[in-house]
């Protein structure tokens, strides 16, 4: 089952614009992590905040990490073309000697020219 | 360095086959989860491998099956093949030695089986 549900499930923008998805789950976490998927390929780990933490930045991307609200959100400033992908948040949980993670459904993001 | 690769790539199997794919971890990992992607959805876990164990699993029947290896690679093999098992399975691999395990998983391109 999905953990998480992110919101919109698709997005589509001109370059240069800002690019927000949202992305809510229901259990307890370790940390959030977000990644990028390019047509049906592998995932690309993007950014990881942990449950302790408010705010990340990483280059053109901003997380944020709201655990009272079981939400996050990831802020992608200035896009390109380039960022044409779907983005998935996923959910970290450790225990013990396992650790798992649990994506959400995703959010398609379209950027033109 | 070699990240994590995944054979075969594509498959096309009919219902009622057995299949296995395989997966090599990028160097310097021991840990080996793989995920079931149907088409416009997220990945769903199914297993993960550390010291050549099963150490978690996700909600699959027991037609899912894996092994890792002493060389820390693995294998994923579904018995009874249905319809519904036609799906993008992606193999992730991770370092859960000592302090360094972060949860970042890295990611191989996938093998993409179709069942008819």
């Amino acid at each position: 089952s999905q953990q998480g549900e992110e919101d919109p499930q698709a997005l589509s923008i001109q370059e240069g614009e800002n690019a927000t998805m949202n992305c809510s789950y229901k259990t307890s976490i370790n940390n959030l992590q977000w990644y990028r998927q390019n047509s049906g390929r592998g995932l690309v780990h993007l950014i990881l905040i942990r449950s302790n933490e408010r705010e990340k930045h990483s280059g053109r991307l901003r997380v944020t990490l709201d655990t009272s609200k079981k939400s996050s959100s990831l802020l992608i400033t200035a896009s390109r073309a380039a960022d044409t992908a779907s983005y998935f948040c996923a959910t970290g949980l450790n225990t013990g000697t396992a650790s798992k993670l649990t994506f959400g459904t995703g959010t398609r993001l379209q950027v033109t020219l | 360095d070699a990240g994590v690769t995944q054979s075969p790539t594509h498959l096309i199997k009919t219902r009622g086959q057995q299949v296995t794919l395989r997966c090599s971890p990028k160097s310097g990992h021991d840990t080996v989860s793989w995920y079931q992607q149907a088409l416009g959805q997220g990945p769903q876990f199914i297993f993960q491998y550390y010291e050549e164990e099963e150490r978690q699993r996700g909600n699959f029947p027991d037609r899912f099956s894996g092994h890792q290896f002493p060389n820390y690679s693995s294998e994923l093999n579904v018995n009874a093949l249905l319809l519904g098992d036609s799906a993008l399975y992606l193999c992730a691999s991770s370092f859960r030695g000592g302090s360094r395990f972060t949860g970042e998983l890295f990611f191989g391109e996938g093998s993409r089986l179709t069942v008819l």
